[in-house]
Parts: structure tokens; sequence; C-alpha cells
């Protein structure tokens, strides 16, 4: 079964540090996503991405994070200048052009700023 | 604003009884509503989702929701539970008409299914 796959599976980084999370989405899938949950909150969604452009953002989505697909198969997710609150689990997600199809979410990357 | 709700923090069944982890939503039109299962350590895996049609939708695990657009309700529901079934669930709903296919969740509820 295909799967979304994310790596680092957990990253420990100095505050003011920069931090790039990667994912490998499903093949054929056009839409990808980050969201995060900070421990033992819920899940929140951060920003989406199809056809090579943020199609829409949240406000957590500051000027310190950006996404790219630098070639056909990554997806990935950077935080300029970490900060204590930026520690959180960091979910990818992709889903097909659809809007009723389900997400199909990675296993996550735990980030801890210190 | 757009919600979801997830009253309780925590449910405790019993092995073989039924359970319900309730979910509403504050969403105008009609959304799309999906629930996930979270397992420790573990990403979001979809359980099922309700897009249109019959109130009743069936999916993984023998779970089950039911649709109620006048109570604005998505609850998930097994009629016998299981051990294994303990997990975090969270129910999700995708806005009608958005830009995107973006999901905004529930807070979450903790499943504890005692033998």
């Amino acid at each position: 079964e295909p799967e979304v796959t994310q790596t680092p599976s957990h990253q420990v980084t100095q505050m003011g540090q920069e931090v790039i999370l990667r994912c490998v989405p499903i093949s054929n899938h056009l839409y990808f996503y980050w969201y995060r949950q900070i421990l033992g909150q819920k899940v929140e969604f951060l920003v989406s991405f199809y056809n090579n452009e943020i199609s829409e953002k949240s406000e957590i989505f500051d000027d310190q994070f950006s996404v790219e697909r630098p070639d056909g198969s990554n997806f990935t997710l950077k935080i300029r200048s970490t900060k204590l609150e930026d520690s959180a689990m960091y979910f990818c997600a992709s889903t097909t052009r659809g809007s009723g199809t389900e997400a199909f979410f990675g296993q996550g990357t735990r980030l801890t700023v210190v | 604003a757009q919600s979801v709700a997830q009253p309780e923090d925590q449910v405790n069944v019993a092995e073989g009884n039924p359970l319900t982890v309730k979910c509403t939503y504050s969403v105008s039109g009609n959304p799309y509503l999906f629930w996930y299962v979270q397992y420790p350590n573990r990403g979001l895996q979809f359980l099922l989702k309700y897009i249109t049609g019959d109130n009743l939708v069936k999916g993984s695990y023998g779970f089950e929701a039911e649709f109620n657009k006048s109570q604005t309700s998505f609850h998930l529901k097994k009629p016998s539970a299981l051990v294994s079934d303990s997990a975090l669930y969270f129910c999700a709903v995708r806005p009608p008409g958005g830009a995107t296919n973006k999901l905004i969740f529930g807070t979450g509820t903790l499943l504890a299914v005692q033998p």
C-alpha cells in the first residue's frame, strides 16, 4: 500500500537554528500539506501546496516558514529560525485532486527546540 | 468560525461493549467529515468519511459513524470494542468550497478499552 514517508522521525535543534523537514508524498497525489500537533493539543493546519505553489496557509505559517517541492518527489518544510514554541510533531499529508478524498498522513517528525 | 468539537477528552469502555466517540461541527454548507485514529508514536490513519448519501458510513476495523445534519454531529461508533481499539481518535471536517482540501480537526478523544 502506498504511504507518505517523513524524515527524520525526530529532530532536536537549538533555538535560532534552521531546520528542514522532509516528506515524500504518495506519487500520484496532487495536493500536499503540512500540519502540526503541539504535545497534547489538536492537529493544526499549516499550509497546502498545489501546482508548485502555496494554495492556502494558516496564520501560524508566518515568514519563518517556507515550503518547497525541489524535485518530483520531495516536499519540504523549512523553519528559518526556530523558536521554543515550534516544538511539535509535524505531519505531512497528501491527497488526490478530489475534495472528497481522504488525506494520507506520514508518521510525523517530532521537532524539539532547545 | 469553522470548528469541530469533541466534547470528551477520554472515553472508557469495557471490552465487548459498544462504544461511541462524539463529534459535532460548526461549518456552513455541507462539509465532508472524517475520522482518523492515532496510535502512540504513529501518524494519523484514516478510518472513514462521509461525503454524501447514506447517513451511516462504515469504515476500517469495524467502525462506523452516523451523520446527523440537524444536530451537526458525526459520532463514531463500534458495536463491540476491542482492547486494541485503544488510541486517540480525531474527528475532522473539510469545509465546502475551499481552495484546498485542508482539514479542521477536533481536539481528539482518547479511547481506553479495558479488558
